[in-house]
This record gives C-alpha cells, sequence and structure tokens, in this order.
C-alpha cells in the first residue's frame, strides 16, 4: 500500500528566502503528484499537478519536481513571503488506489 | 465560480443522534469524496463516488453513510454519531477519479459529545 511522507514536519525561515519542502512515497508506480496548501482551519488548495509523464511544474513563484524512480517530488518556493505560511500536502494517486495524503510540513514564513 | 459547498461548517452534538453533512459541487464532476483530517494521523479517505448512484468505501468508512443521487450533492451520514467521529470533515470532488486536480470544500468541524 501506497505511503506517502513529508520531510521537514515544520519550518520556519525569514521573509525572502528560497525553500524546498520534501515529498516521498513508497510506490512508484504513480499515475500523478499534486501539491495543496492549507491555511489553518480551511480546506485544502491545489497548486500544482505533476502528472507521471511530466518531470516539473511551475506556477508563478511555486516550481514543483517529480523523480518518479526514486520516489521523491520536491516543491520549491522563490523568495518566500509571510503569506507564505500554510501547511502544504503532497498527495500521490496511484491506478487502482485512491489518493493517499502525506502529513504536510508546516511552514511560517517570518516578517 | 468553482466550488465546493459544505454545510454545517460547525456542528457540536450528542452520541446517537443522526446527522448529515451535505456536500454540494457546481463543476459537473463525477468523482466525490469524503476525508476526515486529524492531529497526527493527517487525511484518511471516508468514502468516495465515482458517479451517480456508485459509491465505495475509503480506509476509514465504519459510522457513516453516504448516496449519490445527483451529481452534484453527496452527502455524509452519521447514523449514530460517537466521540470518536469527532474531527474535521472535508468534502473534494474532481473530474474523474483518476487524479486530476482536486476541488476541496471548506471543511465542516464537528464535534460529538
Amino acid at each position: 500500500k501506497q505511503e506517502v511522507t513529508q520531510i521537514p514536519a515544520a519550518l520556519s525561515v525569514p521573509e525572502g528566502e528560497n525553500l524546498v519542502l520534501n515529498c516521498s512515497f513508497t510506490d512508484s508506480a504513480i499515475y500523478n503528484l499534486q501539491w495543496f496548501r492549507q491555511d489553518p482551519g480551511k480546506g485544502l488548495t491545489s497548486l500544482l499537478l505533476i502528472q507521471s509523464s511530466q518531470r516539473e511544474q511551475t506556477s508563478g513563484r511555486l516550481n514543483a519536481s517529480l523523480d518518479k524512480s526514486s520516489g521523491r517530488s520536491t516543491l520549491y518556493i522563490a523568495a518566500s513571503q509571510p503569506g507564505d505560511s500554510a501547511t502544504y500536502l503532497c498527495a500521490v494517486f496511484n491506478y487502482g488506489q485512491n489518493f493517499v495524503f502525506g502529513p504536510g510540513t508546516r511552514l511560517s514564513v517570518l516578517p | 465560480e468553482a466550488q465546493v459547498t459544505q454545510n454545517p461548517r460547525y456542528l457540536i452534538t450528542v452520541t446517537g443522534k443522526k446527522l448529515t453533512v451535505t456536500c454540494s459541487q457546481n463543476m459537473n464532476h463525477e468523482y466525490m469524496s469524503w476525508y476526515r483530517q486529524d492531529p497526527g494521523l493527517g487525511l484518511r479517505q471516508i468514502y468516495y463516488s465515482m458517479n451517480v448512484e456508485v459509491t465505495d468505501k475509503g480506509d476509514v468508512p465504519e459510522g457513516y453513510k453516504v448516496s449519490r443521487k445527483e451529481k452534484r450533492n453527496f452527502p455524509l451520514i452519521l447514523e449514530s454519531p460517537s466521540p470518536n467521529q469527532t474531527s474535521l470533515y472535508f468534502c473534494a470532488s474532481s473530474l474523474s477519479r483518476t487524479g486530476n486536480t482536486i476541488y476541496f470544500g471548506e471543511g465542516s468541524w464537528l464535534t460529538v459529545v
């Protein structure tokens, strides 16, 4: 069964820093991977969707990469801002299974 | 505007009193699902539906029921709530099961006393 982990569990950085969040999965036969943002007490918002045939996706200051063979994805946030403070979750989808979510990385960007 | 709407957003109820959390999406999505989110356990899927009248169990279905009579609606039913069902619940939808962008509702905070 697919398992998804995220490291670190929490991260605190000063404003303006570039940062990387990590997502690892045990079953590399994924169909796609999504990165989400969750603000406290709120729903999840999809940030980026990477299909299994893709290596990366970009949206504004966000860049997500996917390395299926090693079971890893990274979310790169450039020039971080206090408004980026949230929990970031990754989720993978395998054929014949449902979406499996990671536990999330709680990010704090300090002014 | 693309939306998944859940109601109620906040509810305190007593053990054994049946309740329904409604979910509606306006995107004509085929796939809908319910999750619960608990500290230390993350998001876990309760039930999902691939289309009207097609539902199936997720990872933690015990104590819950669902129905999908219309494409847009997917209510979650707790026939006899218990305190261990105190949680934050999310409804989600996507175009199909095969991993399109997932849209989430704002969440429903449920406390069972």
